[in-house]
């Protein structure tokens, strides 16, 4: 039973340019949610999606927008990179939209914005 | 704005010592859980309290959520090599879809 798999692993990219990064969630989860993972610190909410919804937002700028697909999928964008986007990037999937409904996490995208 | 403080950030210990990582919130929390995280993984819950004042054994593990709902504590007994990690406590707010997370404990036993 494959888990949550996020692609690529590692992107380098330069300031001003877009990046998709991409999340097929566990067997059997519906819901998505994105992490920003700064160096050393703790992650933070970016959104979730529900139904191919945006049903929740953290505190991120428009620049960060996504994308849920029929068969569960997302894809996280990001537009116009700053060099404080540099961080991991965690997709965590779970069954519905409760707050205390168990995460399970990729292994994150390391992202490089030179 | 820190949502939830988790303390120490760091800690270094020798294998068979015990030790107590904190996570702390002015705000109540409908749920808290405990991760754990190594290096270029995700992280992995180990459990979830729900009710004030629960506590929740997972071996050498001892979770326990505050009777108020604001902070919670993880204390390890006889700490081992393969409890090094991220200890990453987060919290989720009634109404709210989003885990709050603390900024993480980074524990590291010696052998």
């Amino acid at each position: 039973d494959a888990g949550v798999t996020q692609s690529p692993t590692h992107l380098i990219k330069t300031r001003g340019q877009q990046v998709t990064l991409r999340c097929s969630p566990k067997s059997g989860h519906d819901t998505v949610s994105w992490y920003q993972q700064a160096l050393g610190q703790g992650p933070q909410f970016i959104f979730q999606y529900y139904e191919e919804e945006e049903r929740q937002r953290g505190n991120f700028p428009d620049r960060f927008s996504g994308h849920q697909f029929p068969n569960y999928s997302s894809e996280l964008n990001v537009n116009a990179l700053l060099l404080g986007d540099s961080a991991l990037y965690l997709c965590a999937s779970s069954i519905g939209r409760r707050g205390y409904s168990p995460l399970h996490f990729g292994n994150g995208t390391r992202l490089t914005v030179t | 704005t820190q949502l939830l403080e988790q303390s120490p950030q760091f800690l270094s210990i020798q294998e068979g010592e015990n030790l107590t990582v904190y996570c702390n919130s002015s705000s109540v929390f409908s749920s808290l859980q405990w991760y754990r995280q190594e290096p270029g993984e995700g992280p992995v819950l180990l459990v979830t309290v729900v009710t004030g004042g629960e506590v929740k054994k997972l071996k050498r593990l001892t979770f326990q959520f505050g009777d108020a709902r604001k902070d919670s504590s993880l204390h390890i007994t006889a700490a081992q090599p393969g409890d090094t990690g991220l200890y990453l406590c987060a919290g989720s707010i009634q109404g709210a879809q989003k885990l709050v997370f603390g900024q993480g404990t980074r524990l590291t036993i010696n052998p």
